[in-house]
């Protein structure tokens, strides 16, 4: 059964930092890519960051260029999201999801996610 | 970036009748070189992560109920429930992934007449 459980969430100061954490299980976490979506209260989806396979390879939202960092340790079936520079607007849900395999490669879009993890950044 | 624009915002249906929710992309998501389209649909209850419906546009994914469909091709999408049921009462969410980024519709919420 694919697993993946989202750690690291908090009360956090604007400017602050944090580090999340999500830990894969029940599938071969080392050849799929891997992704971060966010959703703030009682809002949409916002799609935050991804990372391929190997972690060579990373990719972010513009609202986030430059503060948060994704990364990924294969070894230990773990993804991260370092946070620094932390605003109000990043106060959300944040979810770690799969790429889906459709049989013959993998989509950017989610088949498993996390229960998410909440960030909240306030004084 | 692709916008991703939902219509309506809310809707509520009867038991039993259609449910039709409609996404128009900003700019097509149809990849000419294989003729599919990058667009997926999810579905959102309270308080639990998104669970993936349709990919390709049309592709249930496995497990979703065939009652539910997704049509459309180039800008242009619609997620039908065929015969709504209590259990569908959610949030839904098209998701185009022909690009970076990743971009999300805003949402339809799917009450119960």
């Amino acid at each position: 059964e694919v697993q993946l459980v989202e750690s690291g969430g908090g009360l956090v100061q604007p400017g602050g930092s944090l580090r999340l954490s999500c830990a894969a299980s029940g599938f071969t976490f080392s050849t799929c890519a891997m992704s971060w979506v966010r959703q703030a209260p009682g809002k949409g989806l916002e799609w935050v960051s991804a990372v391929g396979n190997s972690g060579r390879d990373t990719y972010y939202a513009d609202s986030v260029k430059g503060r948060f960092t994704i990364s990924r340790d294969n070894s230990e079936n773990t993804l991260y999201l370092q946070m620094n520079s932390l605003r109000a607007e990043d106060t959300a849900v944040y979810y770690c999801a799969k790429y889906y395999y459709d049989g013959s490669d993998y989509l950017p879009c989610f088949d498993y996610w996390g229960q998410g993890t909440l960030v909240t950044v306030s004084s | 970036d692709i916008v991703m624009t939902q219509s309506p915002d809310s809707l509520a249906v009867s038991l039993g009748e259609r449910a039709t929710i409609n996404c128009k992309s900003s700019q097509s998501v149809l990849y000419s070189s294989n003729n599919k389209n990058y667009l997926a649909w999810y579905q959102q209850k309270p308080g639990q992560p998104p669970k993936l419906l349709i990919y390709w546009a049309s592709t249930r994914h496995s497990g979703v109920p065939d009652r539910f469909s997704g049509s459309g091709s180039g800008t242009d999408f619609t997620l039908t429930i065929s015969s709504l049921q209590a259990e569908d009462v959610a949030v839904y969410f098209c998701q185009q992934y022909y690009s970076s980024p990743l971009t999300f519709g805003g949402g339809t919420k799917v009450e119960i007449k």
